[in-house]
C-alpha cells in the first residue's frame, strides 16, 4: 500500500488565490481527517469525513475554508481566498475503525506558504 | 475539547541518556496514543494504550498509562540519534453530535547530542 497521498507537497501563493490541498486515503480506510500544524497552535483537527460524509467540521477556521470527499478515494481541502495566516503545514489523515490497527497513518503533508 | 498537556516542551540530551516526556489530562481518559514527528515528517503511529496501568515496549521505548487513566509516559533508554524528533500524545474525546476526535498534545522535541 503506498499510504496517504497529498498533493502537492509544497505551495506558494499569492494572497486571495485559491488553493486546493488534495488527498488519496489508504484503500478500505471509511474515516479520513485533515490536519493543520503550525508552532503556534501545533495539530489542529480541521474536519473529518466517515463513508465520504463530514461528520465533524468544527475546526474551520471559517468559512474562507471548504472540504470535500466526492467519492472514498478522495479528498479536497480548499482555501478561498488565501491570506497569509494560512500559511502551514497541512496532513491528511486516513483509518480504518474495523480493524485493529488503531493508528491514524497521516500522508506526508502539503507545506502552503501564502506571501 | 479534550485537552493534554506534555511536557517537557524541549528535551536536549546526550547519546546514551534516557529521555521521558509526560501527558498529562485533567479527565479521565478512554485511550491514549502516541506519534512520532521526525524533523520535515509527519506523525507517525507508535501505539495505543487502553488499560489502568497498562505498559508496553517496543525494543528502547517504554508507554506507560496511569493507573487513574488519567497521564501517560513515554520513556527511551539510551537514546541514539535516530531517536530525533517530537514526539506527541494524542488522546480521543467525544466532542458532541456522534463525533469523536483525537486531539493532539503540543509534544515534546527530542534533539540528541551525538
Amino acid at each position: 500500500d503506498a499510504g496517504v497521498i497529498q498533493s502537492p507537497r509544497h505551495e506558494v501563493t499569492e494572497m486571495g488565490q485559491e488553493v486546493t490541498l488534495r488527498c488519496k486515503p489508504i484503500s478500505g480506510h471509511d474515516y479520513l481527517f485533515w490536519y493543520r500544524q503550525t508552532m503556534m497552535r501545533g495539530l489542529e483537527l480541521l474536519i473529518y469525513f466517515n463513508n465520504n460524509v463530514p461528520i465533524d467540521d468544527s475546526g474551520m477556521p471559517e468559512d474562507r475554508f471548504s472540504a470535500k470527499m466526492p467519492n472514498a478515494s478522495f479528498s479536497t481541502l480548499k482555501i478561498q481566498p488565501s491570506e497569509p495566516r494560512d500559511s502551514a503545514v497541512y496532513f491528511c489523515a486516513s483509518r480504518s475503525f474495523r480493524t485493529a490497527n488503531y493508528g491514524y497513518t497521516f500522508g506526508s503533508g502539503t507545506r502552503l506558504t501564502v506571501v | 475539547g479534550q485537552q493534554v498537556m506534555q511536557i517537557p516542551q524541549y528535551q536536549h540530551v546526550q547519546e546514551g541518556e534516557d529521555f521521558t516526556t509526560y501527558c498529562n489530562s485533567s479527565t479521565t481518559l478512554s485511550n491514549i496514543q502516541w506519534y512520532k514527528q521526525r524533523p520535515g515528517g509527519h506523525p507517525v503511529f507508535l501505539i495505543q494504550l487502553v488499560k489502568s496501568g497498562e505498559v508496553k515496549k517496543q525494543k528502547r521505548l517504554t508507554f506507560q498509562f496511569g493507573e487513574a487513566k488519567k497521564n501517560s509516559s513515554l520513556h527511551i533508554t539510551a537514546t541514539q540519534t535516530t531517536d530525533v524528533g517530537t514526539y506527541f500524545c494524542a488522546v480521543t474525546a467525544y466532542s458532541g453530535a456522534g463525533s469523536y476526535q483525537l486531539t493532539f498534545g503540543k509534544g515534546t522535541k527530542l534533539s540528541v547530542i551525538p
